[in-house]
């Protein structure tokens, strides 16, 4: 069974860079979407990016080009980076693998996730 | 973007109840969409796909339906552990995932 687990910091101060990793037990990262989503406090989810080995990257043009994502498959990890955070990017932050049906995609597999406070 | 909009917000019931959840795209989607259920402090956990395939391990008291704009997850026997906040998602436009606002099933 795939297992995932989110790592790194919980306090950012404003304007630095988030950066979190997620890593990948019982699954190779070479195979499905490795997504990032997050949730802020009470509120509802929403998709920040995702890896796909073959695929390249993809990123939710709401983040205004602060996001990045990357892997290291030798460590069978992946990585998100969030530039010039403010305290709306206060969140629990999600690194989830997802599959393909047809021409949809689904996350099927979540980490338990890692709350991010951006505050000086 | 497409928008998802659930109702009601929030649902009281009791054990042994029918809920019905709607979702309802802002343009067509298909039926790609998926249902996911998500308890306080945890993940969510993704209960149905493509609108109405039961995930492998997933009680069959849930079930999903629906096509184009309008979507339904019900769930025929409401058990203790199904009181959480459900969430639909678009996945038409993958990447440009979107998720609905969530309805949380409480205890009447």
């Amino acid at each position: 069974q795939v297992q995932l687990q989110e790592s790194g910091p919980g306090l950012v101060k404003p304007s630095e860079t988030l950066s979190l990793t997620c890593t990948v037990s019982g699954g190779s990262i070479t195979s499905y979407y490795w997504m990032w989503i997050r949730q802020p406090p009470g509120k509802g989810l929403e998709y920040i990016g995702y890896f796909h080995y073959n695929g390249g990257t993809n990123y939710n043009p709401s983040l205004k080009g602060r996001v990045t994502i990357s892997a290291d498959t030798s460590k069978n990890q992946f990585s998100l980076d969030l530039s010039s955070v403010t305290a709306a990017d206060t969140a629990v932050y999600f690194c989830a693998r997802a599959f393909r049906y047809d021409s949809s995609v689904y996350a099927d597999f979540w980490g338990q996730g890692t709350l991010v406070t951006v505050s000086s | 973007d497409i928008q998802m909009t659930q109702s009601p917000s929030s649902v009281s019931a009791s054990v042994g109840d029918r809920v019905t959840i709607t979702c309802r795209a802002s343009q067509g989607i298909s039926s790609w969409l998926g249902w996911f259920q998500q308890k306080p402090g945890k993940a969510p956990k993704l209960l149905i796909y493509a609108a109405s395939r039961l995930r492998s391990g997933v009680p069959p008291r849930f079930s999903g339906s629906g096509s184009g704009t309008d979507f339904t997850l019900s769930i025929s026997s409401l058990q203790p552990e199904d009181f959480a906040t459900y969430y639909c998602q678009q996945a038409n436009s993958f990447p440009s995932w979107t998720f609905g606002q969530g309805t949380k099933v409480e205890i009447k």
